[in-house]
Order: structure tokens, then sequence, then C-alpha cells
């Protein structure tokens, strides 16, 4: 059964880059199949998807946060990161990674079925 | 990208159905049939209730269903229980991104 589990510093400083990673257990990230994605909810929030990177390195971010957002894929330890530059107080927020299944012929993305657990990143001097 | 729309909150006695809204566009619901829905304890993780518009994953209780009109999706929780009380978002797939709605809090009464 595949697990997702993030990790990464509870408290990064205003202006600079926050930086999570996101190990995959019970399965591999190159299976294919899959897109693995970042996604965050602001305190008391709604859930905003960050973006997602495929195995290969194909990456799609979120129109409103691209300029500053960089995911990034480690096969060989099973892992996928996720950097956020100059980041303000507004980037406070849980952060959550995700398994997102594509569809047959990569047509869409069906739904995301394992989460890890999330961690709360907050930003502040 | 602007999130899909859900009420805010809907409630139901245990026993009841109920049935929580989500509305995009053409673009997104409108135009896949890739809408999802997932539930949310206070302080967990979200959990996947129903992918491609209307398909439960294992486990899931068929007491959930899920379907679409349109730019309209809906989740439809019947025989409400106690532990079906969470927040609960629907998201759809869009132009090789993928979109959240604000989140429905559900009440049992």
């Amino acid at each position: 059964q595949v697990q997702l589990q993030e990790s990464g510093p509870g408290l990064v400083k205003p202006s600079q880059t926050l930086s999570l990673t996101c190990t995959v257990s019970g399965g591999s990230i190159s299976s294919g199949g899959y897109y693995w994605s970042w996604i965050r909810q602001h305190p008391g929030k709604g859930l905003e998807w960050i973006g997602y990177i495929y195995y290969s390195g194909s990456t799609y971010y979120n129109p409103s946060l691209k300029s500053r957002v960089t995911i990034s894929v480690d096969t060989s330890k099973n892992q996928f990161s996720l950097k956020l530059s100059s980041v303000t107080a507004a980037d406070t927020a849980v952060y959550y990674c995700a398994r997102a299944r594509l569809a047959r012929q990569a047509a869409g993305i069906v739904g995301m079925d394992v989460w890890g657990q999330g961690t709360t990143v907050t930003v502040s001097s | 990208q602007s999130a899909l729309t859900q009420p805010a909150s809907v409630s139901g006695s245990p026993g009841q159905s109920i049935t929580i809204s989500c509305t995009g566009t053409s673009s997104d619901v409108g135009g896949y049939n890739y809408v999802s829905w997932y539930q949310q304890h206070p302080g967990k993780a979200p959990k996947l209730m129903i992918y491609e518009v209307s398909n439960r994953p294992s486990g899931v209780p068929d007491r959930f269903s899920g379907s679409k009109s349109g730019n309209t999706a809906s989740l439809t929780i019947s025989g409400l229980q106690a532990e079906d009380e969470a927040d609960y978002y629907c998201s759809s797939y869009t132009s090789s991104t993928v979109v959240f709605g604000g989140g429905t809090k559900l009440t049992v009464l």
C-alpha cells in the first residue's frame, strides 16, 4: 500500500524559499500512471492545488503560483519536492503531498487517491 | 483559474439525505468527466470519496454518490451518519491543471 510522507522545515523566514520533500513508500514513483502533487490549505480555509510532476519530470503548476514554484522528482530516492520562493505570511499553510491518478491515455486526472498527513509551514521572522 | 463554487454549509439529521453542489464552467466541470470529491475531518488529510464524477473507491460506503449535469456536479450522501460530519471539497481537472471548490461544512444535527 502506497504511503506518502512530507518533510521539511516548519518555520521559514519571509523572502526565503520554502522547501519540502515527499517520500513515497510501498510503491515506485517511476511506475507511471500518476502525477505526484502538492496541495496546500491555509488556516481555516479550503484546499489549493499547487502543482504536480510526472516521474519523467513533466510539470504543471497553478497559474497563480507558477512564478514562484518549482516541483522536482528524484526517482532514485523515490521522492518529489516542492520549492516556493519569496515566501510571505500568506504562504503559511498546511502542505500536503498526494498521488493523482491519470485517466486512460492521460486524458485527465481521475482523482487524488493517496495523501500524506500534511505538514504545517509557518512563515515568520 | 477560479475556484469551483460550493455552498459554505449544509446540514441534515441522521438517516436523511443531503446534496452538495459544485458549480464550475464549461472549461472545468462541464468540459471533463474528471470531477472528484474529498472528505476532510478536522486535523486530518482529505480522503477521496468519489472520482470521475460518480465512481467510488474501494471502501467508500455506497451511501455516497456523485453526479453531474452541465457545469454543476453534485455529491449526495444518503442515510446520514454522525461520522459523515466533515468538510467536503469538489475538484475538477481543467487543461492540465486542477481546481478545487471552496469546501462545504456538513453538520449532522
